[in-house]
């Protein structure tokens, strides 16, 4: 069972243009919810993130809206740039069991997002 | 040496090969991770420690093996593994209260 469904699986947009992937989860346990960035060759990076107590963060060019009631939430990339031709992954967390309450993230299965010049 | 390194960053062994995956993490946490990446699936989470102790083993089969030494260092012993084994090994390492894990660059990992 996958807990977090992530779409598209590739996305192709022109540079100046806007990206938004979307993402689903079922855990209403979850309580983090990070968008990570992955360059081939390269490990995934924590991109930004966001807390259900609200409904927006943006940061730059990026922007997460979540739905809470929905148990939806997805990224936005504003003025998109060749550079940022890579595969996202958004992925949600709860704490963990047992002593140190590691938050253990589930993923999607990422997006492979193409920003043609 | 910044954030966290990975070495090998690529590594080819047949099934019956013992070999070792190392990670170090620079950034002063105490929690370190191994994650498997394969194609078109989501990450898995492998393994955690914390301070060194193993608190999560998400059903991995016993020819992986971890060994954390100490809060710095994690290590993936392989043996005898299988061809659908072959994927990217991702190390991640956060403070164990913390919600952001930082990760390297992962090792390639073909089993042939």
């Amino acid at each position: 069972q996958q807990q977090v469904k992530q779409s598209p699986q590739s996305l192709i947009v022109q540079k100046g243009g806007i990206s938004i992937i979307n993402c689903a989860y079922e855990n209403t346990a979850f309580d983090y919810f990070p968008w990570y960035q992955q360059f081939p060759g390269k490990g995934p990076a924590l991109l930004i993130a966001i807390r259900p107590d609200v409904s927006e963060k943006k940061e730059g060019r990026f922007t997460i809206s979540f739905n809470k009631s929905a148990k939806q939430f997805s990224l936005h990339i504003m003025d998109s740039q060749p550079g940022d031709s890579a595969t996202y992954f958004c992925a949600a967390s709860t704490a963990g069991i047992g002593g140190g309450s590691n938050y253990k993230l589930t993923f999607g299965k990422g997006t492979l997002l193409t920003v043609n010049p | 040496e910044t954030g966290v390194t990975q070495t090998p960053r690529h590594l080819v062994m047949g099934m019956t090969n013992k070999k070792s995956l190392k990670c170090e993490q620079h950034l002063g946490h105490n929690a370190m991770y191994w994650y498997k990446q394969s194609a078109k699936k989501p990450l898995e989470l492998m393994f955690v420690y914390n301070f060194k102790e193993q608190t999560e083993n998400n059903s991995v089969p016993s020819r992986f093996s971890p060994e954390c030494p100490n809060s710095s260092h994690l290590f993936l012993h392989l043996h005898t593994l299988q061809p659908e084994d072959s994927a990217l090994y991702l190390c991640a390492s956060s403070q164990v209260n913390g919600y952001e894990q930082y990760f390297g660059p992962g090792t390639r990992l073909t089993v042939t």
